[in-house]
């Protein structure tokens, strides 16, 4: 079956630090890659993605790369700001476009 | 443009009651979903819509119900609500179609369900 494995958190950052948030995915067929944000209080929004390997998503200074050969789709971020505090999921849809989540990682930082 | 809406916002029942969760979208898409979210276990499905007049059942469709009353709205109904069910309740809607797995799903502000 599909399942997206995200690190665990929380995680607590300092404003203008370095962001990294590990995902690995397992899934038959080839498939498309998400990260989504949750804001507090809100619904999901797509940050960025990925339809193959080796495509780059970015948005908002968040990056992430397909890795085909090792599975991954870590989010990267050179410098946080507190309007990055959020709860952060990597997820995965193959040809039937359901999305399998991972179990979301909540990013807070401080000013 | 509204994009996808839900009511209740939030919603107290005993154990027993039923409740109907309203969900509509004005972006002309296809394919609906209704989520659950708890605490250290992400999104899981609970039933989905590719298009009007289909329904399927997600990961945890027990207990529930939906409609796909027409494009723009698709409905979760639970019959006899139970504590267990007790859960913030996302709807997302998405073009469907051909786009495939690329396809990006557009979600709702979400239900904050408690039963009692």
């Amino acid at each position: 079956g599909n399942s997206v494995t995200q690190m665990e958190g929380p995680v607590t950052l300092s404003e203008e630090a370095f962001l990294t948030i590990n995902c690995t995915y397992t899934a038959t067929g080839y498939p498309s890659l998400f990260w989504y944000v949750q804001y507090p209080g809100e619904g999901l929004q797509l940050l960025l993605k990925a339809t193959k390997a080796d495509d780059k998503g970015s948005n908002k200074g968040f990056e992430a790369t397909y890795r085909k050969e090792t599975t991954s789709f870590h989010l990267e971020k050179g410098s946080v700001q507190v309007s990055d505090s959020a709860v952060y999921f990597c997820a995965l849809s193959v040809w039937d476009y359901k999305l399998s989540f991972g179990a979301g990682t909540t990013v807070t930082v401080r000013a | 443009n509204a994009g996808v809406t839900q009511t209740p916002k939030f919603q107290v029942l005993k154990t027993g009651q039923s409740m109907t969760l309203q969900c509509a979208q004005d972006m002309n898409h296809n394919s609906m979903y209704w989520y659950r979210q708890d605490p250290g276990m992400g999104l899981r499905l609970i039933y989905y819509s590719a298009s009007e007049g289909t329904t399927d059942k997600g990961e945890v469709p027990n207990g529930y119900n939906v409609s796909r009353l027409n494009k723009r709205e698709f409905s979760l109904r639970l019959e006899s609500a139970a504590p267990s069910q007790t859960s913030v309740y996302f709807c997302a809607s998405s073009a469907g179609g051909l786009t495939g797995a690329a396809d990006t799903q557009y979600f709702g502000p979400g239900t904050r369900l408690t039963v009692l």
